[in-house]
């Protein structure tokens, strides 16, 4: 299957920073990466899609201003959490779009 | 909009025991639907992918059952061991996106 691969794999930062959190496919090229978050005893939301080359589709609640995304290239997508604050503290995973669905590690976000 | 529900929140039985887990989902126009295995703090690994035209899938000790048109679908995990201990979520794939259950959290007690 595709692997994945997130970087930081954890990170505390201080609210009103940003963090940029990346994604890699390190051997699939992947057109399409979803990003998704989930919280404490939650299941995954999906947040946003985005596609090499264009810009990001997000879902509905989801500011596109806070969370920024870029997929510059087929190995790599970013998700820039901007301003951040306490309750963006969350665990956000990606994943390439493939037909059997593969997730990378996830990055864990604490915002004091 | 695609709603995915899974059956009991959290299970706990002892080893050896059979563990089922159930998903239902409220629109049967899916392409496919997946378990994953999700471990605290860790991120998803995928333990069986049923297409749409599938009945069942196995895989080892799992096996997944899927009923499209009452929208319903049940992942068997035989003879349970500590090591199955972890989250079970279930996704289906409709449009392109994945919709996911809450998931059931299992304990298998030594």
């Amino acid at each position: 299957g595709a692997v994945v691969s997130q970087h930081p794999s954890w990170v505390i930062c201080k609210s009103g920073t940003s963090v940029k959190i990346e994604c890699r496919s390190l051997d699939f090229q992947a057109t399409t990466m979803f990003w998704y978050r989930q919280f404490p005893k939650q299941s995954l939301m999906l947040m946003a899609t985005s596609n090499e080359g264009s810009k990001a589709t997000y879902e509905q609640g989801v500011e596109k201003d806070k969370f920024l995304i870029n997929h510059a290239s087929l190995t790599l997508s970013t998700l820039t959490v901007t301003s951040a604050h306490p309750e963006d503290s969350s665990f956000y995973i990606c994943s390439p779009f493939t037909h059997e669905q593969y997730f990378g590690p996830g990055t864990r976000l604490t915002v004091t | 909009k695609q709603e995915v529900t899974q059956i009991p929140a959290a299970l706990s039985v002892p080893e050896g025991e059979n563990l089922v887990l159930n998903c239902s989902f409220t629109d049967s126009a899916i392409y496919n639907l997946q378990w994953f295995r999700q471990d605290p703090g860790k991120g998803l690994t995928s333990l069986l992918l049923i297409q749409s035209s599938q009945r069942e899938q196995t895989s080892g000790r799992l096996n997944a059952s899927l009923d499209k048109s009452s929208g319903r679908s049940t992942l068997y995990i035989a003879a349970s061991q500590p090591g199955d201990s972890a989250t079970y979520l279930c996704a289906v794939r409709y449009d392109y996106k994945l919709s996911f259950g809450a998931g059931t959290t299992v304990t298998v007690r030594a």
